[in-house]
């Protein structure tokens, strides 16, 4: 399997724009998280899928951040309007059940907002 | 809410000196599992700790969950520059619940 992946590895965008950002996760996890990762804030959990289904959303930053997850090997997440305080390092991770399980990170994508 | 934390935040150690880190959670955990973020990459997972003062070695890694199921270490001996990284240790409340990362600890490795 080619692992978690995720694109664009760079996103270099002006404030006010949409981003989206895409991930596919391995074949046969049930669970697919978002993560982002800051010097100040580190790694913090955004929202995670079940079987395609947001099981919680409560890191999910504010109302500009959104996510979907229209089929298991798919998953976008959109920040509408950008702003320069959004870059970070932005993580896909994906895991055959929840807790127990380890979790696969894709290479992340790199997102600058100026 | 749960939380879980690590010290320390950063450790600089010469080249084969031994190093830890120590994590801590403010709840029972169900397990502790160890990731590995070389600087500029992605976190990998390494280990998972599951039963009551378990003790896991990887080489010259040592993985120890606390009896209390509440705290782990992880101890490298003779340290090398292929260390270099930030270690994240991470756990759920119940096998059924989300796990929570702690901040991480950032080690450098002066050859």
């Amino acid at each position: 399997d080619a692992g978690v992946i995720q694109s664009p590895r760079h996103e270099v965008t002006e404030m006010g724009q949409e981003v989206t950002l895409r991930c596919k996760p391995i074949s046969g996890h049930d669970y697919l998280f978002w993560y982002r990762q800051t010097m100040m804030r580190g790694l913090e959990l955004l929202i995670y899928f079940n079987n395609n289904v947001p099981i919680d959303d409560s890191g999910m930053p504010e109302d500009r951040f959104s996510a979907k997850m229209p089929n298991a090997s798919f998953s976008t997440l959109k920040i509408q309007p950008s702003e320069p305080r959004d870059s970070a390092v932005y993580f896909c991770a994906s895991s055959l059940r929840q807790g127990a399980y380890e979790q696969y990170f894709g290479p992340g994508t790199r997102l600058t907002v100026t | 809410g749960q939380q879980v934390m690590q010290i320390p935040q950063y450790q600089h150690v010469q080249e084969g000196e031994d190093f830890t880190t120590y994590c801590n959670s403010s709840t029972t955990l169900s397990n502790i599992q160890w990731y590995k973020q070389r600087p500029g990459g992605h976190p990998v997972f390494l280990i998972q700790l599951v039963k009551s003062g378990e003790v896991k070695k990887q080489k010259r890694l040592t993985f120890q969950f606390g009896e209390a199921k509440k705290n782990s270490s992880l101890h490298i001996t003779a340290t090398q520059t292929t260390d270099v990284g930030t270690y994240f240790c991470a756990g759920p409340k119940t096998s059924y619940d989300k796990v929570i990362f702690g901040p991480g600890t950032s080690l450098s490795v002066i050859p």
